[in-house]
């Protein structure tokens, strides 16, 4: 089955780490990029950036440089969205979207449930 | 930066209805544009790329129009479970994407 599972929930205090997984299956994992996407609370989709699966390149929008950090592992077909010095406004849901292209038109086609990281005192 | 607006950014419709969303892009994208339904806890899911392509398994009753800088999504007979948010996004600045605000989608 072609999918993206991602890791559960996570609380963290201020100040602290925390590391999301996004695991693919039912597909060449290195054969498609992986965007990151955040929704904050009650917000609408705020994409962050996405890794080259094949080479392990990030590319980080404005606003997601210093903090954030995408990796990935082909041994497992798992990619990571890691973030440091956590605040609270960094609470929201994180979703890992596989990119496809038709026609040179990219477009997110498999999406993974989301990871909620809640950053609170 | 390509900026992108929708409207409005909430309806209330009743079953059966014909409902239609519009997106603008702050500058020409051509046919860059993508469409997502959104329901509550729930993941965004892929309806229409490349402006007007319907995603295989998206029901017929949805449809996209448009190039250049203003796009729509149409409904043409709302049904209970389209009741959700719908988010355009941009790829013609690709490897950057935009989303529009969303628009959100009610019973009346």
């Amino acid at each position: 089955q072609v999918q993206l599972v991602q890791s559960g929930s996570e609380l963290k205090k201020p100040g602290a780490s925390v590391k999301v997984s996004c695991k693919a299956s039912g597909y060449t994992f290195s054969s498609y990029s992986i965007n990151w996407v955040r929704q904050a609370p009650g917000q609408g989709l705020e994409w962050m950036g996405w890794i080259n699966t094949n080479t392990g390149n990030p590319t980080y929008d404005q606003g997601f440089t210093g903090r954030f950090v995408f990796s990935s592992d082909t041994s497992v077909s798992t990619t990571y969205l890691q973030i440091s010095s956590l605040k609270a406004e960094d609470s929201a849901v994180y979703y890992c979207a596989r990119a496809l292209t038709s026609s040179g038109v990219w477009y997110f086609d498999l999406w993974g449930r989301g990871t909620l990281v809640t950053v609170s005192s | 930066d390509i900026q992108m607006t929708q409207s409005p950014s909430s309806l209330s419709a009743s079953v059966g209805d014909r409902v239609t969303i519009t997106c603008r892009a702050s500058q020409s994208i051509s046919n860059y544009l993508n469409w997502y339904q959104q329901k509550p806890g729930k993941a965004p899911k892929l309806l229409i790329y490349a402006a007007s392509s319907l995603q295989s398994g998206v029901p017929s009753r949805f449809s996209g129009s448009g190039s250049g800088t203003d796009f729509t999504l149409t409904i043409s007979s709302l049904q209970p479970e389209d009741f959700a948010t719908y988010y355009c996004q941009q790829s013609y600045s690709t490897p950057r994407f935009t989303f529009g605000p969303g628009t959100k989608v009610d019973i009346k």
